[in-house]
């Protein structure tokens, strides 16, 4: 079946850190893999996606490539600011179109 | 243009009663998902609409939960007879079909005393 594995939070990083949350996915066919974040007390909303194999989502300083060879999608963002604290998630849809699957959510914490 | 909204924002009910949640996807948009969220957790899926099909209500955890979507649109979630263990913020989300990414409401916070 199809699944979605994060690295479990809370991650907690000091202002201008280097970003990295881990996902890693399985899946039968030939994926859409996105992230979302939930800022607190706000609704989710996509941050970047991927389509294809070797693609690069990008957006708001965050990049995520996608992985086929190692099964990953990896989000990464060069130096993070306090205002990225969220919860994001890692989320697949899978070909024959059904449901989106989401990993468990990874919470950042950023330090001033 | 609008975006995914949700009514009421917060509900609060005793136990054994039953709540109507509303979702009003974005206009055009012919899937939609509920799912729910406890405190500090992740998304727990609940049910999926995609246009005429039949919906997927796998996610529901009990018999006490259903949901329809009237003209391929509103949709409404409830929850009878109403437990401490449902409370939780309940999400819905829309998506241009199901091969792409999807927009979500604000949530309803339901707390069951």
């Amino acid at each position: 079946g199809n699944s979605v594995t994060q690295m479990e939070g809370p991650v907690t990083l000091s202002e201008e850190a280097f970003l990295t949350i881990n996902c890693t996915y399985t899946a039968t066919g030939y994926p859409s893999l996105f992230w979302y974040v939930q800022y607190p007390g706000e609704g989710l909303q996509l941050l970047l996606k991927a389509t294809k194999a070797d693609d690069k989502g990008s957006n708001k300083g965050f990049e995520a490539t996608y992985r086929k060879e190692t099964t990953s999608f990896h989000l990464e963002k060069g130096s993070v600011q306090v205002s990225d604290s969220a919860v994001y998630f890692c989320a697949l849809i899978n070909t024959g179109g059904f449901k989106t699957i989401f990993g468990a959510g990874t919470r950042l914490f950023v330090k001033a | 243009g609008a975006g995914v909204s949700q009514s009421p924002s917060n509900k609060v009910t005793e136990k054994g009663k039953d709540v109507e949640l509303r979702c009003d996807p974005i206009s055009g948009h012919t899937a939609l998902y509920w799912y729910r969220q406890s405190l500090g957790q992740g998304l727990e899926f609940l049910i999926y609409f995609q246009g005429n099909s039949a919906p997927d209500k796998s996610g529901l955890p009990s018999d006490r939960f259903s949901a329809e979507r009237t003209g391929g649109s509103v949709s409404t979630l409830t929850i009878q007879r109403t437990q401490q263990e449902d409370s939780a913020v309940y999400l819905c989300a829309s998506s241009l079909d199901e091969w792409n990414e999807q927009y979500f409401g604000p949530g309803t916070r339901l707390t069951v005393t």
